[in-house]
C-alpha cells in the first residue's frame, strides 16, 4: 500500500531554518512527482512545493527564494528545505503525491516562534 | 493564481438528508489535453485530507455511490445523498490544472 510519512518539524525561531522529510513506499517513488502542502492551525489547505519526476520545481510565490523542494530517489525520499522562517510559516505541512493528491501523507507540524 | 470559491462554508445537516456544495473558479480548469483536473477532497477531524473525486466526476476506490461531483469550465458541484455520520467533516475542491494548485477554503459538514 501507498505510504508516505513526514518528519523534521518542530519549534524554531523567526528567521532560522528546518528541513523537512518524506519518505515514501508501496510505488514507485522515482515515478512520480510530488507536492508539499500546508494547513495552519485552523485554516485550509495551502499549496507550497511541487518537484516532477525528473526534478523540475515550482513553488508557491509566498515561499519562492525561501523554501527548496528536492528529492532523493535512491532513498525514496522527498525534502523541503525552509529557510529564513516566518511566523506566518506555522502550519501541519503534509507531502503529496502528485496524481491529483490522490495520497497524503499524516503531516509534520513546523512552528516558528521565538 | 486561479481563485477557488467554495459555498456554502458551512453546512447544518440532518442523517439522511442530502446537500451540494458549490465550487466556482477564477479561470476555466479545462487543461490543453481537454481534461478538467479539478477534485474534491475530504478531511475529517484530526484528520489528513483524503480524496474523494478526482477530475470532476471520478470516484475514488471506496467512495460510496452516495458521492457524486458534476460541472464543467468554472462551476463544479459535490453531491453528497442520505448524509451519513462519517461523512461529516470540512470538503476542499482542488484544481490541479494550473500552477500554482489552488484549494477553495472549505465547506464544513455538521450534524443539525
Amino acid at each position: 500500500a501507498v505510504q508516505l510519512v513526514e518528519s523534521g518539524g518542530g519549534l524554531v525561531q523567526p528567521g532560522k531554518s528546518l528541513k523537512l522529510s518524506c519518505s515514501a513506499s508501496g510505488f514507485t517513488f522515482s515515478s512520480y512527482g510530488m507536492h508539499w502542502i500546508r494547513q495552519a492551525p485552523g485554516k485550509g489547505l495551502d499549496w507550497v512545493a511541487y518537484i516532477s519526476s525528473s526534478s523540475g520545481t515550482v513553488y508557491a510565490d509566498a515561499v519562492k527564494e525561501r523554501f527548496t523542494i528536492s528529492r532523493d530517489n535512491a532513498k525514496n525520499t522527498l525534502y523541503l528545505q525552509l529557510n529564513s522562517l516566518k511566523s506566518e510559516d506555522t502550519a501541519i505541512y503534509y507531502c503529496a503525491r502528485s496524481d491529483w493528491f490522490a495520497y497524503w501523507g499524516q503531516g509534520t507540524l513546523v512552528t516558528v516562534s521565538s | 493564481d486561479v481563485v477557488m470559491t467554495q459555498t456554502p462554508p458551512s453546512l447544518s445537516v440532518a442523517i439522511g438528508q442530502s446537500v451540494s456544495i458549490s465550487c466556482k473558479s477564477s479561470q476555466s480548469l479545462v487543461y490543453s489535453d481537454g481534461k478538467t483536473y479539478l477534485h474534491w477532497l475530504l478531511q475529517s477531524s484530526g484528520r489528513s485530507p483524503k480524496r474523494l473525486i478526482y477530475q470532476v466526476s471520478n470516484l475514488d476506490s471506496g467512495v460510496p455511490d452516495r458521492f457524486s461531483g458534476t460541472g464543467s469550465q468554472k462551476d463544479f458541484t459535490l453531491k453528497i445523498s442520505r448524509v451519513e455520520a462519517k461523512d461529516l467533516g470540512v470538503y476542499y475542491c482542488a484544481q490541479t490544472t494550473h500552477f500554482p494548485n489552488t484549494f477553495g477554503a472549505g465547506t464544513k459538514l455538521e450534524l443539525k
